[in-house]
């Protein structure tokens, strides 16, 4: 067990709709980050935030958005959902960021979505 | 851009053997090196990192990893392989630019342990 937890764990829904997907980091850790896993894609960094901040972004589509709350758990918002959007979305935070790099960050069990 | 190639996309293995699953980087700034397992319908757990010092690393379950500068490689070693540790491997580097510290992957290793 990591720590990081996310819910939830399973998620179908239809194509055009919006889903939220949730993640409580590490007690303590103050990054949080968000990937995707599909077959096609493999392992893609979608964001992350620093203690509330937008830190980094990668190839995440415009349809896509997150935030991190004062709490530090994040959200990450998928709409207009499209069959391609079908993957595992990991959850994982890591305790420092910015130019002390480095730090290894550890993952939650993931949310499967599925869009039919 | 940094960039990881896993070489193989499959080892199969007989259990008790030794295993060695290659992994490639490319990168144009300090280079910190992790790999991660993944075992079925779960998520990923970190089995070794390298971040400075000593090139050899020693992880989780027995795993090791050598860094190697010259080579830009990146090796996850096992001296005597067990069916648990049939699983998806990651290679994978961070990346500092523009002040984040994502991790980019590598595609993946299916280790197979057959007995």
């Amino acid at each position: 067990d990591s720590g990081v937890t996310q819910t939830p764990k399973h998620l179908i829904t239809a194509t055009g709709q919006r889903v939220t997907l949730r993640c409580s980091p590490r007690s303590g850790d103050l990054s949080v980050y968000w990937y995707q896993q599909s077959l096609d894609q493999g392992l893609q960094f979608l964001i992350q935030y620093y203690n509330g901040e937008e830190r980094a972004k990668g190839n995440i589509l415009e349809r896509f958005s997150a935030q991190q709350f004062p709490d530090l758990h994040s959200e990450l918002n998928l709409s207009s959902l499209e069959l391609g959007d079908s993957a595992l979305y990991f959850c994982a935070s890591s305790p420092r960021t910015g130019l002390a790099t480095g730090y290894e960050q550890y993952f939650g069990p993931g949310t499967r979505l599925t869009v039919t | 851009a940094q960039s990881v190639t896993q070489l193989d996309s499959q080892v199969p293995v007989f259990e008790e053997a030794p295993v060695e699953l290659r992994c490639n980087y490319s990168s144009s700034v300090s280079v910190y090196l992790f790999w991660y397992v993944q075992y079925p319908n779960q998520g990923l757990q970190l089995l070794l990192k390298y971040l400075s010092g000593s090139t050899l690393v020693k992880g989780i379950n027995g795993f090791e990893a050598e860094f190697n500068k010259s080579q830009t490689s990146f090796h996850l070693r096992k001296p005597s392989v067990h069916i648990s540790d049939t699983a998806e491997y990651f290679c994978a580097v961070s990346d500092a630019a523009g002040g984040g510290n994502k991790l980019t992957f590598g595609t993946g290793t299916q280790l197979k342990v057959e007995l």
